[in-house]
Order: C-alpha cells, then structure tokens, then sequence
C-alpha cells in the first residue's frame, strides 16, 4: 500500500517565522519527492523537487530528505502572509506504474501579519 | 508559453448529461493524468496515460472515460453513470525516463451538478 501521510493542519505563523512542513511515507525504495503549493480554488503549483537524501535550498524554501526515516519535510523561512495556501506532498515511488504521483491531503499554512 | 490549457475553467452539468473536459499540454510531455479534488480531500487519480492510444485507470475511474489521440492532448468525459460529479478535475502532465519528472497542472475545470 503507497501511501503519503501530511498533518492537515491547520498550521499557524506569525510573519517572519520558520514554517515546517511535514511529510511521511510508506516506501522505503521512492524515487523522488515533490511539494506543491495551492492556494484557495487555484490549481498546485509545482515549489520543490528532491531526489537525493539532505537538504535543497531555493531562495525561502527549504526542502528535507531523509530516505532511511521515509519523511521529507519543507521550511518556509521568513513567512510572508503570501505564503498562506495549502502544501501538497508528491511522492514517485519506485515501480509506479507510469511514474504517477501519490500525494498527501496536503498541509493548511497560515501566515498572520 | 509551454503549459498546460484546461478548458472551460467552469462548467455546469444537468444530471444525466455527459460533458468532456479538455486538456492541452505542448510542454511534449509523455504522460497525462487526471485528478479529482474534493473540499478539504487530497488529488485522487482518475485515469492516466504515457503514449497515445494507452491510458489506464486510476483509483476512481467509475464513471469517467478518456481518449489519447493525440500526445497533446487527454480529454475526459464525466459520464452520466457518476453519480457525485461536482469537483475540481485536475489535468497534468510529466516527462518520463530520463526526462525531468515534475509533474505540472493545468488550471483546473470546476464542475456542478444543477
């Protein structure tokens, strides 16, 4: 059974803090690891990929891998009330036929000024 | 631009209509796939396709067909035999192989019953 686990949230941060963002799945052999960002009655948005174990950087995100512990987490630093959306977590896992996507219920971020 | 172009972002279904939604991709991406989103609910896949004239059910494909005639495009009906059609439909597509593997979405279709 390929499943992606995300807390629903909501999750709440002041402006100007670390927002976490966490992420667990089933399959130890996975490939590779997004995260997504939704805003209300908008489609995902493609944020970040992961595909190797440590840390990506990308300008205020930050994205975490850890195969071994099967999660992977995101960092938003410097919240912005902008940020405010939902976050989806993808997983490729090994074997999937044609390569779909597994996704989480996603994670509900709010960034209060 | 390269992207993905779903059409109509509305659309207004009588109960025992068919409708198709369509989606358009020229990002030449391989696979296509169809998602549906409820309130509060997670990307459920519908069905799925990586080369023309093959596709593949997903995990709630009652009710839904799909074509792949061409590699551009994946339009989906929404048949009368589903019963709770009222959703947010999600198309996207991905390279495959050695391609890049992010997948990107369309706009999305809201679809309602009346």
């Amino acid at each position: 059974q390929k499943e992606v686990e995300q807390n629903s949230g909501p999750l709440s941060v002041p402006e100007g803090a670390i927002a976490s963002l966490n992420c667990t799945y089933s399959d130890r052999v996975s490939q590779s690891f997004f995260w997504y960002r939704q805003y209300s009655g908008k489609s995902p948005e493609l944020i970040m990929s992961i595909y190797s174990n440590g840390d990506k950087e990308d300008g205020r995100f930050t994205a975490q891998l850890n195969k071994a512990s099967q999660y992977v987490s995101l960092l938003i630093r410097d919240s912005q009330p902008s940020d405010s959306a939902t976050y989806l977590c993808a997983v490729n896992f090994r074997g999937s036929t044609l390569g779909r996507l597994y996704f989480g219920r996603g994670t509900q971020l709010t960034v209060w000024p | 631009d390269g992207g993905i172009t779903q059409s109509p972002k509305y659309l207004f279904r009588k109960e025992g209509q068919n409708v198709t939604l369509s989606c358009e991709q020229n990002l030449n991406h391989d696979a296509m796939y169809w998602y549906r989103q409820d309130p509060g609910q997670g990307l459920r896949l519908i069905y799925y396709s990586q080369i023309v004239n093959d596709f593949q059910k997903g995990d709630i494909a009652e009710g839904y067909s799909v074509s792949r005639e061409k590699k551009e495009s994946f339009p989906l009906t929404v048949t009368s035999a589903q019963k709770n059609p009222t959703a947010f439909y999600l198309c996207a597509s991905k390279g495959t192989g050695s391609k890049p593997l992010e997948a990107f979405f369309g706009q999305g279709t809201r679809l309602t019953v009346v």
